[in-house]
């Protein structure tokens, strides 16, 4: 019944791993997110997809790669992990991205993978 | 650089009272802001979103308002509830497809 899961919850790594985290959403909707909150609290964007089309791409390090096989799934893969990526990463989706300011542009989160570097 | 500040200090209030939280943007023309809440844990979840035409907006016990001359926006819970305790964000979206967020304010209801 979860509209927007990602998984694993928990991930626990050494520096210098690839790692991937998985979302999949069945809400039917457009658009998805990968979004990063830091020890600080502020929720940052990484990346955006509407329909499988990369949209948003953040100042990101390109260790960071987005990869959307239809419009229900984004997964996000991190080469080489760093002690700096350690943080909470949600996956999101809305019917359609953020512009006219309707109903329909509200994101939906997953519950977030807590990503720990060591 | 564009800036979202909400009060970092957690806002302990008591029960029955009226919670009210302030998002100042600065560097920022959003056509519309969202508010969210967290909960320790969990993903936000989305409350309201005001446009930049609307002085202000309620569901339920909330209350947003919205002013784009002073750059802020306020979101108010009346007759608060310990049910209400959580962390509010804010989120002004300017271009096609970036919601931002603030930090948070963390609320704190206690009966």
């Amino acid at each position: 019944d979860t509209a927007v899961s990602q998984t694993p919850k928990y991930l626990v790594t050494q520096m210098g791993n690839d790692k991937s985290i998985k979302c999949e959403q069945n809400l039917g909707h457009d658009t998805m997110y990968w979004y990063k909150q830091d020890s600080k609290k502020f929720l940052k964007i990484m990346f955006s997809y509407n329909n499988k089309e990369l949209i948003i791409n953040e100042t990101v390090p390109n260790r960071f790669s987005p990869k959307s096989p239809d419009k229900a799934h984004l997964n996000l893969h991190i080469n080489s992990l760093e002690l700096g990526d350690s943080a909470v990463y949600f996956c999101a989706s809305s019917q359609r991205g953020p512009r006219r300011g309707s109903d329909n542009e509200k994101l939906f989160f997953g519950s977030g993978t807590q990503l720990s570097v060591l | 650089s564009q800036k979202i500040e909400q009060n970092s200090e957690a806002l302990n209030i008591q029960e029955g009272k009226t919670a009210t939280l302030t998002c100042n943007y600065t560097n920022y023309s959003p056509a519309y802001l969202q508010w969210y809440r967290q909960d320790p844990g969990r993903g936000p979840v989305f409350l309201l979103l005001i446009r930049e035409n609307e002085k202000e907006k309620r569901k339920e016990r909330l209350k947003v308002t919205f002013d784009t001359t002073l750059k802020q926006s306020l979101f108010h819970i009346t007759a608060s509830q310990p049910a209400d305790s959580a962390t509010y964000l804010c989120a002004p979206c300017e271009s096609w497809g970036k919601l931002q967020f603030g930090a948070g304010t963390q609320v704190v209801v206690t009966p």
